[in-house]
């Protein structure tokens, strides 16, 4: 049972290209996240599907966009990277689109991707 | 402010010693959730908490809901224990809000 999973792990980009990065998991959620971790700062959302067929903005959307492909995908797409985006982005999932208890949220490896 | 406080940021111990991991909120929350962070990047989830405490191994959580914290103890700490360790709480159906982590180190 994978889980989660995110690829790449590591990505170097130069200042305008455009990547995607790709998220699955395999435990049947509804619910999925792209999150982005910079030092000294909490993890901060970048979008989320609350569940397939709808994306929402989270704190930090500007710069990208997201697809839900199917009720395991969720992609987030840079389409003009810029230097300011260089973090680490992390791809989650839970049953439903919650905080509350009950509500275990699983993480993806984290992807590195440095904006030059 | 950030809505949720950690302390200590940084924390070094020895084998062996008790470790206690803080966090504060200012915000009304249904749950408060423990996460770790290895070296690798990987987050798993440790704990949720509602009210009062929770055991699992040698991490103990709790939670006082009247004074908005929650402390994370590790008894007989070890080196594979040496993570970042993120407080993070919800309130309902809103997003999680999660503190900055605290990066521990436990020595031989």
């Amino acid at each position: 049972n994978a889980g989660v999973t995110q690829t790449p792990k590591f990505q170097v980009l130069k200042t305008g290209q455009s990547m995607t990065l790709q998220c699955a998991q395999d435990m049947n959620h509804n619910s999925m996240y792209w999150y982005r971790q910079d030092p000294g700062m909490g993890l901060r959302l970048i979008y989320y599907s609350a569940s397939e067929g709808t994306t929402d903005k989270g704190e930090v959307p500007n710069g990208y966009n997201v697809s839900r492909l199917n009720k395991r995908e969720f992609s987030l797409r840079l389409e003009s990277a810029a230097p300011s985006q260089t973090s680490v982005y992390f791809c989650a999932s839970s049953e439903v689109f919650s905080g509350s208890a009950g509500n275990t949220i699983y993480f993806g490896e984290g992807s590195w991707l440095t904006v030059v | 402010k950030n809505e949720v406080e950690q302390s200590p940021q940084n924390l070094t111990a020895q084998e062996g010693e008790f470790i206690t991991i803080n966090c504060s909120y200012s915000v009304g929350i249904s749950a408060l959730h423990w996460l770790q962070q290895h070296p690798g990047g990987g987050i798993v989830s440790l704990f949720m908490l509602s009210s009062g405490k929770k055991k699992h191994g040698r991490l103990i959580a709790t939670i006082n809901i009247q004074e908005k914290h929650s402390s994370l103890h590790i008894t007989a700490s070890h080196p594979r224990d040496s993570a970042v360790y993120i407080c993070a709480v919800g309130k309902g159906t809103d997003k999680l809000i999660f503190g900055t982590g605290t990066r521990l180190q436990v020595f031989p």
